[in-house]
């Protein structure tokens, strides 16, 4: 099972372009949701999704929007990159119909933006 | 809305030295706890969980917890460090009920010396 692929890897993007990050589960969660990690940040939500169809803003959501149309894809767009999002980005997915909500991580990308 | 508190940004032991993260979260109501491990360029992967019953939870890698409801804290605790086990440790909190986002700490990044 591969659980949750993210793609790219990674990423130099020149600022004013747009971008999509792809990510896909094999879990059948019905909850995703998507990360940047940045030193002495942490993790911080940006966008997530309890269910295909609805999404909900997290706690840096400005300059990216997410779309759920099915259950296991969950892309993450920057319409137009700015260098200050220049991150990690983590997807991650859970089943919160059980009983802890862990959150199962895919691998990353690294994003650089100029 | 629930916080996260690490306390240690950065700690740095010796192999077979003993080690205790500390995590302390705000929030009116029943949670659930966890502490997840990010090695050197790896994604996120769940350490313990804690949900109910025995506040002492056992993980993975000889780690292990403590939940202690009067202090809102879920400490992390090893009692003999690897070289293996550099890696960001982050605390997060859930509350229990229904559709509710993970909250994570900024992460504690721990060395171990040889």
């Amino acid at each position: 099972t591969a659980g949750i692929t993210q793609a790219p890897t990674s990423q130099i993007l020149a600022a004013g372009r747009s971008m999509t990050l792809r990510c896909t589960q094999d879990m059948r969660h019905n909850a995703m949701y998507w990360y940047r990690q940045d030193l002495g940040l942490g993790l911080r939500l940006i966008h997530y999704s309890n269910t295909a169809g609805t999404t909900g803003k997290g706690e840096v959501p400005d300059g990216y929007s997410v779309s759920r149309a099915n259950t296991d894809d969950f892309p993450l767009t920057l319409a137009s990159a700015v260098p200050s999002q220049t991150s990690v980005y983590f997807c991650a997915s859970s089943d919160t119909g059980g009983t802890y909500n862990e959150q199962f991580f895919g691998p990353g990308t690294r994003l650089t933006v100029l | 809305a629930q916080s996260v508190s690490q306390h240690n940004h950065h700690v740095i032991l010796s192999e077979a030295a003993s080690l205790e993260l500390g995590c302390n979260y705000s929030y009116g109501g029943t949670v659930n706890l966890f502490w997840y491990v990010q090695y050197p360029g790896q994604h996120l992967q769940l350490l313990l969980k804690y949900f109910s019953g025995d506040p002492l939870v056992k993980g993975i890698k000889g780690f292990e917890a403590e939940f202690i409801k009067s202090k809102f804290s879920f400490n992390l605790r090893k009692p003999s460090v690897q070289w293996s086990d550099t890696a960001e440790y982050f605390c997060a909190v859930t509350p229990r009920r229904g559709y509710q986002k993970v909250t994570f700490g900024i992460g504690t990044k721990l060395q171990v010396i040889p």
